[in-house]
């Protein structure tokens, strides 16, 4: 069965600090990693997209990881800020054919950042 | 740009009741997915219509039916519904290319409690 495992479950840092979330996927045919940031009462947005070729990618002060041979991932945020408090959530995707994108979804880890 | 829209917002349903819950993309896109959300689990598929004219069951489909009224919408419904449903309803909608590499973008979710 495919699955995404996120730690921790949530976590509390100062603003300022940086973090860094973990991801550990089973999941096959591997297709693609995404992360998503999930504000309270709103849908989720991507961040990143990582294919099996790509070891880093960043979007600002988000930066991802991707180990395709350990299927471990890490989101790193640097130097937070209030509104980066969210659930971000591990997305992997497999593909099968032309049905179209098949993403199993982590639980997400819930980020506060305080002042 | 409007994204993903859905409608309603909120909905409080008796048991047994039955609703439609809408849902909207105005970006073209071939595929589009309904989720649910409960709480300390991931965003599981309910349905998905990997392009128009077609649907097909995702992981959790019992109790519900959706239908690909043309490109641009996909409809949810609930034709009894039943406390179990009570959950964050979220469309999404991608681009499916053939090669997985396809962003997700969701629309802001239904909250919808059945009592």
């Amino acid at each position: 069965k495919n699955q995404v495992e996120q730690s921790p479950q949530s976590l509390i840092i100062l603003e300022g600090k940086n973090c860094t979330l973990q991801c550990n996927y089973t999941v096959s045919p591997f297709s693609n990693l995404r992360w998503y940031k999930q504000d309270t009462g709103r849908g989720p947005v991507s961040l990143t997209i990582m294919t099996f070729s790509e070891n880093t990618k960043s979007n600002g002060r988000y930066t991802a990881t991707l180990d395709a041979d350990t299927k471990q991932s890490s989101l790193h945020i640097t130097a937070s800020q209030l509104s980066d408090s969210a659930s971000y959530i591990c997305v992997v995707s497999s593909t099968k054919g032309s049905s179209g994108d098949k993403l199993t979804f982590g639980t997400g880890t819930r980020l506060a950042v305080r002042p | 740009n409007a994204g993903v829209t859905q409608t309603p917002k909120f909905q409080v349903l008796k048991t047994g009741q039955s609703m439609t819950l809408q849902c909207a993309q105005d970006m073209n896109h071939n595929s589009m997915y309904w989720y649910r959300q409960d709480p300390g689990m991931g965003l599981r598929l309910i349905y998905y219509s990997a392009s128009e004219g077609t649907t097909d069951k995702g992981e959790v489909p019992n109790g519900y039916n959706v239908s690909r009224l043309n490109k641009r919408e996909f409809s949810l419904r609930l034709e009894s519904a039943a406390p179990s449903q009570t959950s964050v309803y979220f469309c999404a909608s991608s681009r499916w290319a053939g090669n997985g590499n396809t962003e997700a973008f969701f629309g802001q979710g239904t909250r919808l409690t059945v009592v």
